[in-house]
């Protein structure tokens, strides 16, 4: 069946050093892929998403890679800050599906 | 525009209890789905609906039904409570489905089962 898998579970950084979150997928059909933050007692929000037809995406200190042939993609934060603490999940779908698989999450932890 | 509600925010029900959630999606979003979040399972999807249809459903028992009316407001419905089923319960709405539009959450509803 479909599965996203999220690695690391945990992640602690020093304030300004960069974060790397990667997800691998199962189902080649899925081609939208996005990431959620979700901080302590708060609704996840969406940060990025890629889509298929695209390899890399970049908003100010986020960025995303996709690469299909392995079925991996990424989150980078460059320049962590305090406030980037929070649950990061990827997630996969395809058209269609009307829904969307969710990694197992990666607590984020930026030493000030 | 205001964001996706849900209600009640906190539920306290004992075991072989029913209990009915309700979201409310933004204004002109017609597509609701519905997720489990847990600390061991993560975030797992429930069903989702498209004006008043259900698309797409989950890995979950049949005690988890949900429904949705003509004004895209949307009901999940859990029979038969069991302690397993204490979790945060979010919806999410978007203009036509997760594949295609951003999806946004709302705040979700604690149910504890005792």
């Amino acid at each position: 069946g479909e599965n996203v898998e999220q690695h690391p579970s945990t992640l602690s950084v020093q304030e300004g050093d960069s974060a790397v979150i990667k997800c691998t997928y199962s189902d080649s059909a899925s081609n939208y892929f996005p990431w959620y933050k979700q901080e302590l007692g708060k609704r996840p929000q969406l940060i990025i998403d890629i889509r298929s037809n695209v390899g890399e995406k970049k908003d100010q200190r986020i960025a995303v890679t996709l690469n299909k042939t392995a079925k991996h993609f990424s989150l980078h934060i460059t320049e962590t800050q305090p406030e980037d603490s929070a649950v990061y999940f990827c997630a996969a779908s395809m058209d269609s599906s009307y829904k969307l698989i969710f990694g197992s999450g990666t607590r984020l932890l930026v030493r000030p | 525009k205001a964001g996706v509600t849900q209600t009640p925010r906190y539920l306290i029900k004992t075991r072989g209890q029913q209990v009915t959630l309700s979201c409310s999606p933004i204004s002109g979003h017609r597509s609701v789905s519905w997720y489990q979040q847990t600390p061991g399972q993560g975030l797992q999807f429930l069903f989702e609906y498209f004006s008043e249809t259900q698309r797409n459903k989950g890995n979950f028992p049949g005690r988890f039904s949900g429904r949705q009316f003509s004004n895209s407001r949307s009901e999940m419905n859990v029979s038969t409570l069991e302690l397993g089923d204490s979790a945060l319960y979010l919806c999410a709405s978007s203009l036509q489905g997760s594949s295609y539009n951003e999806q946004f959450f709302g705040p979700g509803t604690r149910l504890t089962v005792l």
